[in-house]
């Protein structure tokens, strides 16, 4: 069975400082990860996805996220955060193989402070 | 476009009643699903669709029916509505299955069942 976990429940960081929202996955074959942001009362954005190729991965709004296969981590980083980066963040994985199923974690909230 | 639609936003139902959430999207997209988000548990997967006449179960399809007679439209029925189902329901959609596309996700239906 395929499965994420996402360690912390809460990130609080200071404005300008780095970020990063840890995700360690579980999967048969290859993985196909991605990380979602949530804004409240709304519905999930996609942030960025690793395929195939680079282990480091550039996305939206000045976030990366870096695959690690011998660690099987996929962890979102920011150099810089902003208050507005503020919101829920999900990471998903499922199979190269299996379209079907895509497996959430249960989210990680990130707070940053002026 | 307008994406991915869903109705209503909100709704309370008394246990043993039936409803229908409605999803639709304008990106003509063949692939489309249904999630809960619960508290500390992330999404789980409901039911999906791979194609108009076509659609299978996901992680907790108990107390659920779908139909996906057009592309565009996918509802979602809760047959007998029971406190358990008491979360906020996402439609998704992505452009083709068997590809490692991101999905996109509509607002979301909170829903209450007492």
């Amino acid at each position: 069975a395929q499965s994420v976990a996402q360690p912390e429940d809460q990130v609080n960081v200071a404005e300008g400082n780095p970020l990063t929202v840890k995700c360690t996955y579980s999967v048969s074959g290859n993985p196909y990860l991605f990380w979602y942001v949530q804004y409240p009362n709304r519905g999930l954005q996609f942030l960025l996805k690793y395929i195939t190729g680079d282990n480091l991965v550039k996305g939206s709004y000045g976030f990366e996220a870096e695959f690690n296969k011998s660690q099987t981590s996929f962890h979102l980083k920011k150099p810089s955060a902003l208050v507005s980066d503020s919101a829920l963040y999900f990471c998903a994985v499922r199979a190269a193989s299996n379209d079907y199923k895509l497996s959430f974690g249960a989210g990680t909230t990130v707070t940053v402070r002026a | 476009n307008a994406g991915v639609t869903q109705t209503p936003k909100f709704q309370v139902l008394k246990t043993g009643q039936s409803m229908t959430l409605q999803c639709a999207q304008d990106m003509n997209h063949e692939y489309m699903s249904w999630y809960r988000q619960d508290p500390g548990m992330g999404l789980r997967l409901i039911h999906y669709s791979v194609g108009a006449g076509i659609t299978d179960q996901g992680e907790v399809p108990n107390g659920y029916n779908v139909s996906r007679s057009t592309t565009e439209d996918f509802p979602l029925r809760l047959l007998s509505a029971a406190p358990s189902q008491t979360s906020v329901y996402f439609c998704a959609s992505k452009r083709t299955p068997g590809q490692p596309y991101e999905q996109y996700f509509g607002p979301g239906t909170r829903l209450t069942v007492t």
